[in-house]
């Protein structure tokens, strides 16, 4: 069971760069969810999308974008890499999130650094 | 400003010991998920609560939910090593959103 597939487990930008993060996720769910994690700051919500071409802002949505042309993948672009996009980032699945009550299934994430 | 507030942030206890840590916020929410999380991993859930002053067990493991769904806890019972890890408390809302606390690290030691 491959669950959510997130590609790559690592990788380290120059400022300016840009790049496509990958998540995929084979579970046929609906919902689906980017968060970036940093120390004593727990998970914050980048962006979501509750169904194939529906996305919104979460939290901390500026200098990403997201897409969701098929129901199983979601790419998280970074559009020009700052420093403090420096983090590891988790895509996260559900069947739906009525209540916010729907079970995320996490990737293993990706550790990105910006020098 | 984090929305849900754990507290401790570190927690280091002896093999046998109890234990709890605690979920708060000033905001109500729909339902209540804990997740554990080890290194290198990302978070698998644990529990979700959804009614105001639900109790739910899960072997050693007891989580409450407030009953005006601001706050919840998780306690654990005669911790063992393998619980060792960080504990995420995440509290839903009408609008799809699921937000996070900060997370408490455990350290159950042999």
């Amino acid at each position: 069971n491959a669950g959510v597939t997130q590609t790559p487990k690592f990788q380290v930008l120059k400022t300016g760069q840009s790049m496509t993060l990958q998540c995929a996720q084979d579970m046929n769910h609906e919902y689906m969810s980017w968060y970036r994690q940093d120390p004593g700051m727990g998970l914050r919500l980048i962006h979501y999308s509750v169904g194939a071409g529906i996305t919104d802002q979460g939290e901390v949505p500026n200098g990403y974008n997201v897409s969701r042309s098929t129901t199983e993948d979601f790419p998280l672009r970074l559009l020009s890499a700052a420093p403090s996009q420096t983090s590891v980032y988790f895509c996260a699945s559900s069947r739906s999130q009525i209540r916010g009550s729907g079970p995320l299934h996490f990737g293993n994430g990706t550790r990105l650094t910006v020098t | 400003t984090q929305l849900l507030e754990q507290s401790p942030q570190f927690l280091s206890i002896q093999e046998g010991e109890n234990l709890t840590v605690y979920c708060n916020s000033s905001s109500v929410f729909s339902s209540l998920q804990w997740y554990r999380q080890e290194p290198g991993e990302g978070p698998v859930l644990l529990v979700t609560v959804v009614t105001g002053g639900e109790v739910k067990k899960l072997k050693r493991l007891t989580f409450q939910f407030g009953d005006a769904r601001k706050d919840s806890s998780l306690h654990i019972t005669a911790a063992q090593p393998g619980d060792t890890g960080l504990y995420l408390c995440a509290g839903g809302t009408y609008d799809y959103k699921l937000s996070f606390g900060a997370g408490t690290t455990v350290t159950v030691r042999a």
